[in-house]
């Protein structure tokens, strides 16, 4: 059984330049939050999606935007990158189903993707 | 509103010793809450979670955690350091809204440092 996967494990980018973060989530699970994790500092809850839609949203700009796919993939896209950007974003899968939300929806993380920008 | 707090960034501990790991939260709601591990550039791992079934929650690893509602804590503790504890630890605190919607909100995180 796979975990959460997430792709590329390490990119590094160009300020103004955009990226797209990928992430895959485990068996079983129809529900992915991405989180930003700067260094020294907690993670951050950027948004959720469930069912192909943004559920929530943290306090991020709009340059941070995602899409979620039928088969409950989703993707992190960040424009006009800054320098504050850099960051480890994590991907977090859970389950929305009933059975599951009575034990808490436990959020299983992915290894992150490791984002230098320069 | 919900939010925790992980008291102490950095703890250090003999190998063999005591580990205590403090965290209080806040919460509208009784919350579900978790303990995860970091090790260095790696993603978060799932020690334990409580979700009201007992007070006394035992996780991976020989860690387990308390939840005292009258104290609003969540301390993590395991009785004996071993070297490979010696990563970052964050307590979480989870809300549940209607749709299934999950609010998860992170400590700070505590450091552990095991000293031979």
């Amino acid at each position: 059984d796979a975990g959460v996967t997430q792709s590329p494990t390490h990119l590094i980018k160009t300020r103004g330049q955009q990226v797209t973060l990928r992430c895959s989530p485990k068996s079983g699970h129809d529900t992915v939050s991405w989180y930003q994790q700067a260094l020294g500092q907690g993670p951050q809850f950027i948004f959720q999606y469930y069912e192909e839609e943004e559920r929530q949203r943290g306090n991020f700009p709009d340059r941070f935007s995602g899409h979620q796919f039928p088969n409950y993939s989703s993707e992190l896209n960040v424009n006009a990158l800054l320098l504050g950007d850099s960051a480890l974003f994590l991907c977090a899968s859970s389950s929305n189903s009933i059975r599951d939300r009575g034990t808490g929806n436990t959020i299983y993380f992915g290894e992150g993707s490791w984002l230098t920008v320069v | 509103a919900q939010s925790v707090t992980q008291l102490g960034s950095h703890v250090s501990v003999s190998e063999g010793a005591l580990v205590l790991l403090r965290c209080n939260y806040s919460s509208s709601v009784p919350p579900y809450l978790f303990w995860y591990v970091q090790y260095p550039n790696q993603g978060l791992q799932l020690l334990l979670k409580y979700t009201s079934a007992a007070t006394l929650v035992k996780g991976i690893n020989g860690f387990e955690a308390e939840f005292k509602k009258s104290e609003t804590s969540f301390h993590l503790t395991k009785p004996s350091a071993h070297m490979s504890d010696a990563a970052e630890y964050f307590c979480a605190v989870s809300l549940l809204f209607s749709g299934g919607y999950q609010k998860v909100t992170f400590g700070t995180g505590t450091k552990l440092q095991v000293i031979p």
